[in-house]
């Protein structure tokens, strides 16, 4: 399956600490985007790191990829109640005008 | 601009029934996809359009069809409903033509219960 795997499946921590979630995928990519889900509801675009980029930085995200591992890992900085969410990893590859998501990650931050 | 719609947001069939469900992309948008989620599959790629004409099919069966009209509304189709059909259904659209590389702007899906 070119499906992405994501690590860890959930996550809690305080509000104010940092959390990092891990993308891992099979195959060549194009660019790898990360999404949020609020609670059965519609995803939200954070950012999208292209294959010849290595790191980006939107707010308090930061995104890094590494092509020779196949993995990309988002870094969420000082958490608030608010990024209580599930985060995506979506790939896009060469030829297939679709994305691939990975299974997620369900973060829950505790005030 | 308006962000993508999704009509109905609720529903609830019985089996054998069939549902259309509806996607209006943003202003411009030419590109729809659509993904249906469930708890134990996460989120898997339905189709894609491009100017009316069907780019890409993920792995459905054949009850699952769609099609895209002039102004890149987009609407997908589920016969003979079964109770594994019942799942949330979302539509993103792209500014460009290469979904695989664009920014996908998601609607708030179509929750569909089979019963």
């Amino acid at each position: 399956s070119q499906q992405g795997e994501e690590d860890p499946q959930a996550l809690s921590i305080q509000e104010g600490e940092n959390a990092t979630m891990n993308c891992s995928y099979k195959t060549s990519i194009n660019n790898l985007q990360w999404y949020r889900q609020n609670s059965g509801r519609g995803l939200v675009h954070l950012i999208l790191i292209r294959s010849n980029e290595r790191e980006k930085h939107s707010g308090r995200l930061r995104v890094t990829l590494d092509t020779s591992k196949k993995s990309s890992s988002l870094l969420i900085t000082a958490s608030r109640a608010a990024d209580t969410a599930s985060y995506f990893c979506a790939t896009g590859f060469q030829g297939a005008q679709k994305l691939v998501f990975g299974q997620g990650t369900r973060l829950t931050i505790n005030p | 601009k308006a962000g993508v719609t999704q009509t109905p947001r609720y529903l609830i069939k019985t089996r054998g029934q069939q549902v259309t469900l509806s996607c209006s992309p943003i202003s411009g948008h030419r590109s729809v996809s659509w993904y249906q989620q469930t708890p134990g599959q996460g989120l898997q790629f339905l189709f894609e359009y491009f100017s009316e004409t069907q780019r890409n099919k993920g792995n459905f069966p054949g009850r699952f069809s769609g099609r895209q009209f002039s102004n890149s509304r987009s609407e997908m189709n589920v016969s003979t409903l079964e109770l594994g059909d019942s799942a949330l259904y979302l539509c993103a659209s792209s500014l460009l033509a290469r979904p695989n590389t664009d920014t996908q702007y998601f609607g708030p899906g179509t929750r569909l219960t089979v019963l």
